[in-house]
């Protein structure tokens, strides 16, 4: 069975300050992983994801991630916080199977600080 | 492009009460749907998921259903809502033999 967990429910940052999201994940099988992001009352945007190509990913907004499978961690990075990321974050993890069913952590709440 | 709809954005509804929420999506055919509820303080649960026409799979027992009376679309139904039920419900659809996933504006259901 797959599983993800996220570390930190809130995190707070000062603007310009470097953003770190963690999120590790458990599954049998080589997984894809995604980072998703909410907004206030909408849904939810891809901001990158890892399919097995390179560990280093880059997504939308300044965002990267680095998928490091010895320590199972997919953590999402921004060097240079800035308001408008102020948002809720999710980790996923998918077995990429015929359903691809996604596994989402309890997702982690950014407050950027001015 | 494709785009994905759902319906209502937001729903206030009396205990007892039908549920009828909507999803559809354009620009593409055949495409695996899903629905998530995402209750407060809470994560993303997948309540049901949906390979074609017809044919619907779920997750977790409760008092939801879901069919797919169309290729694009994506309906979950209640005869009877709980308390239980309140939450934002997201729909998702992914091109199949693709990873991604791809979520919908969501519908906030409040029930008194």
């Amino acid at each position: 069975a797959q599983s993800v967990t996220q570390l930190g429910s809130h995190v707070s940052v000062s603007e310009g300050a470097l953003v770190l999201l963690r999120c590790n994940y458990s599954s049998s099988v080589p997984p894809y992983l995604f980072w998703y992001v909410q907004y206030p009352n909408q849904g939810l945007q891809l901001l990158l994801k890892y399919t097995s190509a390179a560990t280093l990913v880059k997504g939308i907004n300044g965002f990267e991630a680095e998928f490091k499978k010895s320590e199972t961690s997919f953590h999402l990075t921004k060097p240079s916080a800035h308001m408008s990321d102020a948002a809720e974050y999710f980790c996923a993890v998918s077995d990429g199977g015929a359903t691809n069913k996604l596994i989402f952590g309890t997702g982690t709440l950014l407050a950027v600080q001015p | 492009s494709q785009t994905i709809h759902q319906w209502p954005a937001t729903l206030v509804q009396p205990v007892g009460s039908p549920l009828s929420l909507e999803c559809t999506v354009e620009g593409t055919s055949n495409p695996n749907l899903y629905w998530y509820r995402q209750a407060a303080g809470r994560g993303l649960q997948l309540l049901f998921y949906s390979v074609g026409i017809g044919q619907i799979s779920s997750e977790v027992p409760q008092n939801l259903s879901a069919s797919r009376p169309q290729d694009r679309q994506f309906i979950l139904s209640s005869k009877k809502l709980l308390l239980s039920d309140s939450g934002f419900y997201l729909c998702a659809w992914r091109r199949g033999g693709l990873e991604t996933q791809y979520f919908g504006p969501g519908t906030r259901l409040l029930v008194l």
